[in-house]
């Protein structure tokens, strides 16, 4: 099955500086890659997703890449807010292609911390 | 309602007790899911339901769980005789149709097996 790989585990920036996250997967089959951002006490928010048939996708201060050929994609932040401080976590799944291709699986997050 | 709702919010249980956990899927989501989030094991997708197709049962951990979903809303995730490897927040989540990903999780149940 799918395997997805996060790093880093924590990362810490000081407000108005970039953060970057970064994932691998394992499986070439995998066609969506999104993330989510976890605050406390609460659920995943999807922030972004991307799908394999672009490279990059933006939505205003986040970004995404994808390299398909290394199989790792990342997560971007420009110009950080004490707001973002929270878990993310990136994620792959197969959709479209039938049985079994809605299920996400998940790196194991990064904590960011902005520092103010 | 404007979110996926979730109850309880926390569960303590005894171990070897039953329990039963409530997911209410925004209006009209024909998919639902749940996963699972521990310290030692991430996010885990456990079952999903589609419509009235037969549910994917594939990743719950054991048949001690089981999962159903009424007339396509309500789904009910019930534990048998828990264990303290039980204890996590299962979070339910719902997408408008298969095929989209999921974009909406509830903020999910804090069990706690004593």
């Amino acid at each position: 099955g799918e395997n997805v790989e996060q790093h880093p585990s924590t990362l810490s920036v000081q407000e108005g500086d970039s953060a970057v996250i970064k994932c691998t997967y394992s499986d070439s089959a995998s066609n969506y890659f999104p993330w989510y951002k976890q605050e406390l006490g609460k659920g995943p928010q999807l922030i972004i997703d991307i799908r394999s048939n672009v490279g990059e996708k933006k939505d205003q201060r986040i970004a995404v890449t994808l390299n398909k050929t290394a199989k790792h994609f990342s997560l971007h932040i420009t110009e950080t807010q004490p707001e973002d401080s929270a878990v993310y976590f990136c994620a792959a799944s197969i959709l479209g292609s039938g049985a079994g291709s809605y299920q996400l699986t998940f790196g194991k997050g990064t904590k960011l911390s902005v520092i103010p | 309602g404007a979110g996926v709702s979730q109850s309880p919010s926390n569960k303590v249980t005894e171990k070897g007790k039953d329990v039963e956990l409530r997911c209410d899927p925004i209006s009209g989501h024909t998919a639902l899911y749940w996963y699972r989030q521990s310290l030692g094991q991430g996010l885990e997708f456990l079952i999903y339901f589609q419509g009235n197709s037969a549910p994917d049962k594939s990743g719950l951990p054991s048949d001690r769980f089981s999962a159903e979903r009424t007339g396509g809303s309500v789904s009910t995730l019930t534990i048998q005789r828990t264990q303290q490897e039980d204890s996590a927040v299962y979070l339910c989540a719902s997408s408008l149709e298969w095929g989209r990903g999921v974009d909406t999780f509830g903020s999910g149940t804090r069990l706690t097996v004593v």
